[in-house]
């Protein structure tokens, strides 16, 4: 069975420009969570797709944005990027029943914003 | 944004040492994994506990649910090289539904021969 496939691995950016990732959740997966990772703030929550649908998010502000497909390959963009941007964004999957349920990560996107 | 308090926050021991760590919540949880890390790579999952007081072993990794429900422990017995890296805890509130992980700072495990 697939793992969690993020791409790309790496990202150089500047500042003020948009950026997508990706994350294809292991196969029968429903529920794709992503996380930011940095030295200063750890692992920290965005948000949880679900079925196509966000049902839980974090603190962070709307310039973090995501989506789900059908198919429930999940896709996350950051608009005006800032410096503070750059970090290790992670991708989670879970089966997302109603049973307590392992999240499982991928190898993740490491963003630089210059 | 929140994060759980790990310590130790380093350790350095020698091979065929054993190694505890632990995590510890102001809040419960009624989920506590324990995931290591690679330099560049994203976290693998090591151990899944989910009731108080449970403990649970994979291989030569031991962890505890703590019966509070706000704290784990992760015990790594007879440690070798390739243990090196950074343990995390997490732990989940909602079991199944709309969750989220709230990581640990971070234990970073180094072992010299």
């Amino acid at each position: 069975k697939a793992g969690v496939t993020q791409t790309p691995r790496y990202l150089i950016k500047t500042r003020g420009q948009q950026v997508t990732l990706s994350c294809s959740p292991i196969s029968g997966h429903r529920s794709v969570s992503w996380y930011q990772q940095t030295p200063g703030q750890g692992l920290q929550f965005l948000f949880e797709y679900f079925s196509e649908t966000q049902r839980n998010k974090g603190n962070f502000p709307g310039r973090f944005s995501g989506r789900q497909f059908s198919n429930s390959r999940s896709e996350m963009n950051v608009s005006t990027l800032e410096l503070g941007d750059s970090a290790l964004y992670l991708c989670a999957s879970r089966s997302g029943g109603t049973k307590n349920t392992e999240a499982f990560f991928g190898q993740g996107t490491r963003l630089t914003v210059v | 944004g929140q994060q759980l308090n790990q310590s130790p926050q380093s350790m350095f021991i020698q091979e065929g040492e054993d190694v505890s760590m632990n995590c510890t919540s102001s809040s419960i949880f009624n989920t506590w994994l324990w995931y290591k890390q690679d330099p560049g790579e994203g976290p693998v999952l090591l151990i899944a506990l989910y009731k108080a007081g449970e403990l649970t072993s994979n291989g030569r990794l031991t962890a505890q649910f703590g019966i509070t429900r706000k704290d784990s422990f992760l015990n790594i017995s007879a440690s070798i090289p390739s243990d090196v890296g950074i343990y995390f805890c997490a732990g989940q509130l909602t079991p199944g539904t709309a969750s989220k992980l709230t990581f640990g700072t971070g234990t970073r495990l180094q072992v010299t021969l």
